[in-house]
């Protein structure tokens, strides 16, 4: 089955701790990106990438960071400077066709919760 | 910059026509997307317009009107499944990034 996957589901941290939450596809997309919800609200994008070993910043990059050194692969770390990291994570990608639109694909979603 | 912007909420009868309204103000526009969000889960595609004008789809029909800067969503028959969550986004030229609005959530009545 092509997918996407995210583990695990529910993520508990104490405050000061990094944390990595994984992404994996295997739709064979080129571009991937991360998404955080807060409760009753819309998706605000984190970080995106295009192509393995490149990635840029989205609206709200501060005290997060990724990588991507596998086409099927874009971890998400949240680390201790981000203030409010308690909210669900949405991985999303998408086949990459310069110009035309092409549709995101999510993941379940990681909630995370900072203790 | 961004701003979507769509209705908090919105009640309606099983059997009955919800429609959900969206109006954008952004730079490089590349056509508007609408997603459902049941509770907890991932938000799925409903329907992408590029051009102004109706694409249907089933129960759900969206519009857009470039010039004004509006879209709408429209659900017909309404099920108790639908009750949802339902974001509209718009994406930006440059690297197919999406710009989401809050969300409307729709609770479908017996």
């Amino acid at each position: 089955d092509g997918g996407i996957t995210q583990s695990p589901k529910y993520l508990f941290r104490k405050e000061g701790q990094n944390v990595t939450l994984s992404c994996e596809q295997n739709l064979n997309h080129d571009a991937m990106y991360w998404y955080r919800q807060d409760p009753g609200q819309g998706l605000r994008l984190i970080y995106y990438s295009q192509i393995v070993n490149d990635f840029q910043k989205g609206d709200i990059a501060e005290g997060y960071s990724v990588s991507r050194e596998k086409k099927e692969s874009f971890p998400l770390t949240v680390t201790s400077a981000q203030k409010n990291p308690t909210a669900f994570y949405l991985c999303a990608s998408s086949v990459r066709q310069g110009r035309s639109y092409n549709e995101q694909f999510f993941g379940p979603g990681t909630r995370l919760t900072v203790l | 910059g961004q701003n979507i912007d769509q209705p908090t909420e919105m009640t309606a009868t099983e059997g009955a026509i919800v429609q959900i309204n969206c109006t954008y103000q952004t730079s490089g526009f590349n056509g508007l997307f609408w997603y459902q969000q049941h509770a907890g889960e991932a938000p799925t595609f409903l329907s992408y317009n590029v051009l102004d004008g109706l694409e249907e789809k089933g129960r759900f029909s969206s519009f857009l009107s470039r010039s004004k800067g509006y879209s709408y969503l429209l659900l017909k028959e309404l099920q108790m499944k639908d009750s949802a969550s339902y974001l509209c986004a718009v994406s930006r030229a440059a690297g197919n990034k999406l710009t989401f609005g809050g969300g409307t959530r729709v609770l479908v009545k017996p």
